[in-house]
């Protein structure tokens, strides 16, 4: 049973549309985290999170906004999506003081 | 900052032939991290294939082996004999204990294994 579920698996958008990923865990996990995954390169960390409530700036946050308002649902928000930002997303969680991480299947986004 | 390289893909390798991807980090703001392997099968999420946190231990899972070298700053994946339920993407990635536990990660190695 996935610990780890992302919404939606695909996603087509416009440019200048709002997007919004949604991550759910039911590890009970303190931590999560959002990445992004282009040809290439390695994930690359968006946003991450210490609980409800807390967002951070990971590496490369530009254009992205995130939400997390339970400790189970970490969302990554989209406001102006551009084409640059078509990509592969990865929600993951984990906890305080271990670096494993437990990750989704991803979220395949197009921005046309 | 910190920094992970490997094996450009994709790599295609025969059943039960031997496989090596190379990785090579830079820590810089780390002077011991913890070296990971993650691998993607098709359609599903990033799992942790091995860990090892120590200099000159090695981890080892389901066939595979790494052996985490602090001089020459590698971990490289090595496996006897690859099956095809092996092909996947394989991804080397650094951390730390602490903090955020922010991953870095290699650019990932595609792997196919023909039957």
């Amino acid at each position: 049973e996935a610990a780890v579920t992302q919404s939606p698996r695909n996603k087509v958008a416009v440019t200048g549309g709002k997007v919004t990923l949604s991550c759910n865990q039911t590890n009970n996990h303190n931590n999560m985290y959002w990445y992004r995954q282009d040809t290439g390169h390695g994930l690359r960390l968006i946003h991450y999170s210490y609980g409800a409530g807390s967002t951070e700036k990971g590496d490369i946050p530009d254009g992205y906004k995130a939400s997390r308002p339970s400790q189970e649902n970490f969302s990554l928000i989209l406001e102006l999506a551009t084409p640059s930002q078509t990509s592969v997303y990865f929600c993951a969680s984990g906890e305080p003081g271990q670096d494993t991480q437990y990750f989704g299947p991803g979220t395949r986004l197009l921005v046309l | 900052g910190d920094s992970v390289t490997q094996t450009e893909g994709p790599v295609t390798v025969s059943e039960s032939e031997s496989l090596i991807i190379n990785c090579t980090y830079s820590a810089t703001s780390i002077a011991y991290p913890n070296l990971f392997w993650y691998v993607r099968y098709p359609g599903e999420g990033l799992q942790l294939l091995l860990k090892v946190i120590t200099a000159g231990q090695k981890g080892s899972s389901r066939g595979f082996e790494a052996t985490y070298n602090k001089e020459t700053t590698s971990f490289h994946l090595q496996k006897a004999s690859v099956q095809e339920s092996d092909s996947a993407v394989y991804y080397c990635a650094l951390g730390r204990t602490g903090g955020n536990n922010k991953l870095t990660f290699g650019q990932g190695t595609v792997l196919s294994v023909i039957p």
